[in-house]
């Protein structure tokens, strides 16, 4: 079935510097989400991506919807503590698949 | 924020009791969803919904039932918990679009005893 690769599934940084992290898959996708989640709670919406090079804001998070289609990164600059959780990437495949197709998961810690 | 419901938020039953799970969305969504999700790992779905009296079975396989009589609520049943069906289950919502983008509730930690 379809599948998304996250990379990478854990990171441990200090607080100030920089996080990327990414999905990709074989397959080609019309629709790039993530989210993050926070402990015993549901997770939340931080930027969506619909257009292929698309890249988009949200404070200090960047991501971009990959040329090809089959990836997408997300960059968060200048961690601070309050980052820590897990983000999780989610797509939908184009032609015919129409569910949202979820990453395992990128778990941030992040030391003051 | 998304104006996606779920209560409880927290359950603690014995083995062998029903149980609703209850989700509700102001937002006038379509399509609904049910995902189980152990602590920390992966999202697994269970269960959606593209209207009303429509309800279709997801990718992992569930002993939970759901119903969506009206369009903003997707109440979860399991007949008869075992200690096997403890873990978070998050409820979301999308719009009928190609896109899919889907809102999350707060989540359901059951723990059956």
């Amino acid at each position: 079935g379809q599948q998304l690769n996250q990379s990478p599934q854990s990171m441990f940084i200090q607080e100030g510097e920089d996080v990327s992290m990414n999905c990709t898959s074989s397959s080609i996708f019309n629709t790039w989400l993530w989210y993050k989640q926070d402990p015993g709670e549901g997770p939340v919406l931080l930027i969506a991506l619909y257009k292929a090079g698309e890249l988009t804001s949200n404070g200090r998070l960047t991501a971009q919807f990959g040329i090809t289609r089959k990836d997408s990164f997300l960059n968060i600059s200048a961690s601070i503590p309050s980052d820590v959780g897990i983000y999780f990437c989610a797509g939908r495949p184009s032609g015919g698949y129409n569910k949202l197709i979820f990453g395992a998961g990128t778990r941030l810690a992040v030391h003051p | 924020e998304a104006d996606i419901y779920q209560t409880p938020r927290y359950l603690v039953i014995g083995t062998g009791k029903k149980i609703t799970l209850e989700c509700s969305q102001t937002m006038g969504h379509d399509k609904m969803y049910w995902y189980q999700q152990d602590p920390g790992m992966e999202l697994h779905l269970i269960h959606y919904s593209y209207g009303v009296n429509s309800t279709e079975k997801g990718d992992l396989s569930s002993e939970s039932t759901v119903s969506r009589i009206r369009t903003e609520h997707f109440p979860l049943t399991l007949e008869s918990a075992r200690p096997s069906h403890t873990s978070q289950y998050l409820c979301a919502s999308s719009e009928f679009s190609s896109t899919d983008t889907q809102y999350f509730g707060p989540g359901t930690r059951l723990t059956v005893l």
